[in-house]
């Protein structure tokens, strides 16, 4: 059973618009939660990362909520902009074993931004 | 210089061959990690390697052996592959226990024949 989950395979925006990509996590025990982007070809970059202890971090036209009760994150990129077109990945992690956080990804929302 | 490089890009072999996937990090970081993505399925976290030290085995077939003989360098020794074994395998590393993300590699596309 997956614990992250990205429910949407595919979004389209229109350049300008707000795009929104959701989350939902089932693990009580994850506290700490990124984004990244992944372009064909190339592997996922990091895009921003949320701790339990806040509910919203903002790093420019990117935005990511968290919801602690509802179990659920989303990811806010305004203004869109036809380079942002990508499969993007939630990810979370709980307190680390071993020294090293394992992460748990969701299986991506491919967004496309269109001019 | 680029912060995690993984090498071939892309690996044809048969299920009898064996070969070698190579990971390195520019990044002073000290734990590594191996993934695997295959076609519309999350990526599966196999391996973690904590100063050099294998930390995590997620129930990974024996056909794949990891080795970390330095906190730069990863490798994945593959040998009698599966054909369900064709996948995008993911390197990454990260700085711990630090809550910092993993910076991941491109990849190296593997198809068993």
């Amino acid at each position: 059973d997956q614990q992250v989950k990205q429910n949407s395979p595919s979004l389209s925006v229109q350049e300008g618009r707000i795009s929104i990509l959701n989350c939902d996590y089932t693990n009580s025990m994850f506290d700490y939660f990124l984004w990244y982007k992944k372009y064909p070809a190339e592997g996922p970059t990091f895009l921003i990362s949320i701790s339990s202890i806040k509910d919203k971090n903002e790093d420019g036209r990117f935005t990511v909520f968290l919801n602690k009760s509802a179990k659920h994150l989303s990811l806010h990129i305004v203004p869109s902009q036809p380079g942002d077109s990508a499969v993007y990945f939630c990810a979370a992690s709980g307190e680390s074993t071993g020294s090293a956080r394992q992460l748990t990804f969701g299986s991506g929302t491919q967004l496309t931004v269109l001019p | 210089e680029t912060g995690v490089t993984q090498t071939p890009r892309h690996l044809v072999m048969g299920m009898t061959n064996k070969k070698s996937l190579k990971c390195e990090q520019h990044l002073g970081h000290n734990a590594m990690y191996w993934y695997k993505q295959s076609a519309k399925k999350p990526l599966e976290l196999m391996f973690v390697y904590n100063f050099k030290e294998q930390t995590e085995n997620n129930s990974v077939p024996s056909r794949f052996s990891p080795e970390c003989p330095n906190s730069s360098h990863l490798f994945l020794h593959l040998h009698t592959l599966q054909p369900e074994d064709s996948a995008l395998y993911l390197c990454a590393s990260s700085l711990e226990p630090l809550n910092q993300p993993q910076h991941f590699g491109d990849g190296t596309r593997l198809s068993i024949l």
